[in-house]
């Protein structure tokens, strides 16, 4: 029972690269979101999307694209790479929005920028 | 301000001990509440939610909510040192907003 996988688990990269981070969840879930993760920041909300197709911006989306081509899947993608987005991201989806449909986290891409 | 308030600690605690994490918030349109426990290097994984004011239990763990107080609070009891985590706290209204979460250690 994989639930939300995140690829790859650890990444460094060069300021300037790019590069992708892919979700996948298994769960069947309608919503999926990309969160990082700092150290006194908490969990910030990047971008999300509540079905096939759709995407939206979170509160931190800036230097960030994302795809949903099929249900399942969910890519972050970082075209030109800064210092600033070195961060731990955190992928999750659920069934819904309401109370009782709650978001399952995968397990974190820890990725530094140099 | 921020929206959520929480205290980053660490909270250390001897195996046994109740413990008391806490979260305050100024948004009162916020109706959902919850716990994530966050181990290291995983990914949060949702312990408790509820959406009114009182008291919820589930084993050991005890979630209150005092809207008039915007103030959450999530109770272990009898702690145990693989309750050794960061909590966060997650509040919702239109959005999902996350405290920066409380670490806690519980020794031996």
């Amino acid at each position: 029972n994989a639930g939300v996988t995140q690829t790859p688990k650890f990444r460094v990269l060069k300021t300037g690269q790019s590069m992708t981070l892919l979700c996948a969840q298994d769960m069947n879930h309608e919503y999926m979101y990309w969160y990082r993760q700092d150290p006194g920041m908490g969990l910030r909300l990047i971008h999300y999307s509540v079905g096939e197709g759709t995407t939206a911006k979170g509160e931190v989306p800036d230097g960030y694209n994302v795809s949903r081509l099929k249900k399942q899947n969910f890519l972050l993608g970082l075209e030109s790479a800064a210092p600033s987005q070195t961060s731990v991201y955190f992928c999750a989806s659920s069934l819904g929005t309401k109370t009782g449909q709650p978001q399952h986290f995968g397990d974190g891409t820890r990725l530094s920028i140099l | 301000q921020k929206e959520v308030e929480q205290d980053p600690g660490p909270l250390s605690v001897p195996e046994g001990a109740i413990v008391s994490l806490n979260c305050t918030y100024s948004n009162s349109a916020f109706q959902y509440f919850m716990w994530y426990r966050q181990y290291s290097r995983k990914g949060p994984e949702l312990l408790m939610y509820t959406y009114s004011s009182g008291n919820k239990e589930d084993g050991r763990f005890t979630a209150q909510v005092d809207k008039s107080s915007k103030y959450i609070s999530l109770f272990i009891r009898d702690s145990q040192p693989s309750d050794s985590a960061t909590y966060l706290c997650g509040l919702r209204a239109d959005k999902l907003i996350f405290g920066t979460g409380t670490r806690l250690q519980v020794f031996p």
